[in-house]
């Protein structure tokens, strides 16, 4: 059983441009959360999904930034027009519902924007 | 959401125990104690949960407080692979918010 897939795994991308972020959750799992860890920051929750559905997003910037699980293939983060300040590691975590205690967590994708 | 607290950093030795404290003198009844760590360029991983009753796994223990405003994990025998960020999370799965929220972390550093 593959654990959580992200890819890529490094992306970059000058000022201005799209980045698309992909999540595939761990097979059986239908919950998904994204966060983003700034350099030598701590990792700050953006959104949680469920196949379909947007359950929180109050960690999300309001502008730029939109997520999407569809209900076939991976979880989409996707950030417009990004800027410097958008470089970061965006980390995907999946559980098998709202209450399972475990969540894991996939290896990153850390964006750089020049 | 209660707020944890723990200290910036800790150092440690190969081999011998270590114990990692967290307070969170306002949890409530429902919040579960959650420990995730993670290492260098690595998503985080989980380790350990637990509710009101010490909890043991292959990875670590988890000691809780009697009145819960504390708990500690332990590393029984500490390896440099052990070396990471500790977050001690609360999570209240009965209602309202389901995602795992991080403070700072402990930076655990393990010296040979």
């Amino acid at each position: 059983n593959a654990g959580v897939m992200q890819n890529p795994r490094h992306l970059v991308r000058r000022r201005g441009q799209e980045a698309r972020l992909r999540c595939s959750p761990m097979k059986g799992h239908s919950h998904v959360y994204w966060y983003r860890q700034l350099p030598e920051e701590g990792l700050k929750f953006m959104v949680y999904l469920q196949k379909e559905n947007i359950i929180d997003e109050s960690g999300m910037p309001k502008e730029r930034f939109s997520a999407e699980f569809p209900k076939e293939g991976p979880s989409i983060l996707r950030i417009q027009q990004v800027v410097r300040g958008d470089s970061a590691a965006y980390f995907c975590a999946s559980s098998q519902g709202p209450t399972n205690t475990e969540a894991f967590f996939g290896q990153g994708t850390r964006l750089t924007v020049v | 959401d209660a707020k944890t607290t723990q200290p910036n950093s800790m150092e440690s030795n190969e081999e011998e125990p270590v114990h990692l404290p967290c307070n969170h003198s306002t949890i409530s009844g429902t919040d579960y104690i959650h420990w995730y760590r993670q290492l260098p360029s690595q998503g985080p991983e989980y380790v350990i949960h637990g509710l009101t009753s010490n909890v043991n796994n292959r990875m670590a223990s988890l000691a809780i407080a009697e009145d819960r405003k504390s708990s500690t994990l332990i590393l029984h025998r500490a390896t440099l692979r052990d070396a990471a960020v500790y977050y001690c999370i609360l999570r209240d799965l009965g209602t309202g918010r389901r995602a795992l929220t991080f403070g700072s972390g402990t930076r655990l550093q393990v010296q040979p």
